[in-house]
């Protein structure tokens, strides 16, 4: 079975352009969450989805980033306009009821 | 203010011997525990949970250990072996399941050495 997929892997960006972030969830999972991973503050989780409506977003840093679900098949993730402290590894995750959360491989996001 | 904490951001051990994770948590809330393993350049992977109606869970070489009273869980690996050396996050939910706001500890990086 095909797990949770991102892409792109590795990004690099020059300061105040548009970050594109996606994924897609696992095939029959109905939560979907998206998690940052920075050296100082752990992971830490953004936003999560549920039947592709947002849940909880009050993790989400400021307005420069919005995540979106239009289906249950494919999430992004936007930071716009893009800062050098946004650099990290982003995660999505999806799971169902009674199931742990299973990790994507994450994006590796450098603005330089 | 870290809801969980694992106070230990490394840990090496020998081969064949036992490894202890520990991880302590705030919230008298949580109610679902788990242990994620995660290895350079992956997403963390699912190793073990524990309900808090739970004192203990096993699978394989993988024990999990939850003192509620100490707002305290572990993860005991024996024998452990080095492809075992990974970071592992400790992690914790309330609302009765997996779902929802998981709160992650900072990991600890566990080395065996052969």
């Amino acid at each position: 079975d095909a797990g949770v997929i991102q892409s792109p892997r590795h990004e690099v960006t020059e300061m105040g352009q548009e970050v594109t972030l996606r994924c897609k969830p696992i095939s029959g999972h109905d939560y979907l969450f998206w998690y940052r991973q920075t050296m100082m503050r752990g992971l830490e989780l953004l936003i999560y989805f549920n039947n592709n409506v947002p849940i909880d977003d009050s993790g989400m840093p400021e307005d420069r980033f919005s995540a979106k679900m239009p289906n249950a098949s494919f999430s992004t993730l936007k930071i716009q306009p893009s800062e050098p402290r946004d650099s990290a590894v982003y995660f999505c995750a999806s799971s169902i009821v009674g199931t742990p959360i299973y990790f994507g491989e994450g994006s590796w996001l450098t603005v330089v | 203010d870290q809801q969980v904490k694992q106070n230990s951001p490394s840990l090496s051990v020998q081969e064949g011997r036992i490894s202890i994770l520990n991880c302590d948590y705030t919230n008298s809330m949580f109610d679902y525990f788990l242990w994620y393993k995660k290895y350079p350049a992956e997403g963390p992977t699912f190793l073990i949970s524990i309900s808090s109606i739970k004192d203990k869970n096993e699978d394989g070489r993988f024990t999990v250990f939850l003192n509620k009273s100490a707002k305290h869980l572990s993860l005991h690996i024996v024998p452990s072996q080095p492809g075992d050396s990974a970071v592992y996050f400790c992690a914790a939910s309330g609302g009765g399941g997996s779902q929802g706001n998981l709160i992650f500890g900072k990991g600890t990086k566990l080395s065996v050495k052969p």
